[in-house]
């Protein structure tokens, strides 16, 4: 079945630095992935919609300065924190699909604690 | 604008016990929905999903869920659950995967 690799899977990093999360389809190509953020005991909130080969869709509310999205190929799309701030801290989360006709494939998570 | 309500937020049955959790969408157009499952310490698994064609959707594990598009609901059911089935649930719709805010679901042994 199709495979989403997120790395690294934590990350400690300090206030004012930045700190690049990378997501991957393994066996398949992914013309759209999704960035999620989940805090604890909540539900996943979408960040963005990262689109190969031209510029993400960001929702409302989420600064696209901030968190960076590059989507270079159809087996990889970055994000990027920067300037990270210790209410940063999140669990981040990404998904592929390729047509969405198979549903969508979720990563298993980057844990990012900014001290 | 896409919206999905779950209305249960913590679940508790006893082994054997039947399960429906509610899942309500406002959409105004085509809709695809989903459930995932996350299991305590892993990432995100796809339950089922509902496309078009039969509105009552069978998936992993036992688990089914009936679309009824005049309630805007997509339920998930089980009739006999287990331990095992000790989760949190999410239901989702659309392109964007719009969630729920997730039914934590305890099965007592």
């Amino acid at each position: 079945g199709a495979v989403v690799s997120q790395h690294p899977s934590r990350v400690i990093c300090k206030s004012g630095t930045s700190v690049k999360i990378e997501c991957r389809s393994l066996d398949f190509q992914a013309t759209t992935m999704f960035w999620y953020r989940q805090f604890p005991k909540q539900s996943l909130m979408l960040m963005a919609t990262s689109n190969e080969g031209s510029k993400a869709t960001y929702e409302q509310g989420v600064e696209k300065d901030k968190f960076l999205i590059n989507h270079a190929s159809l087996t990889l799309s970055t994000l990027t924190v920067t300037s990270a701030h210790p209410e940063d801290s999140s669990f981040y989360i990404c998904s592929a699909s390729d047509t969405g006709a198979y549903g969508y494939t979720f990563g298993s998570g980057t844990r990012l604690t900014v001290v | 604008a896409q919206s999905v309500s779950q209305h249960n937020h913590h679940v508790i049955l006893s082994e054997a016990a039947s399960l429906e959790l509610g899942c309500n969408y406002s959409y105004g157009g085509t809709v695809n929905l989903f459930w995932y499952v996350q299991y305590p310490g892993q990432h995100l698994q796809l339950l089922l999903k509902y496309f078009s064609g039969d509105p009552l959707v069978k998936g992993i594990k036992g688990f089914e869920a009936e679309f009824i598009k005049s309630k805007f609901s997509f339920n998930l059911r089980k009739p006999s659950v287990q331990w095992s089935d000790t989760a949190e649930y999410f239901c989702a719709v659309n392109d964007k995967i719009i969630f729920g805010k997730g039914t934590r679901l305890h099965i007592l042994p």
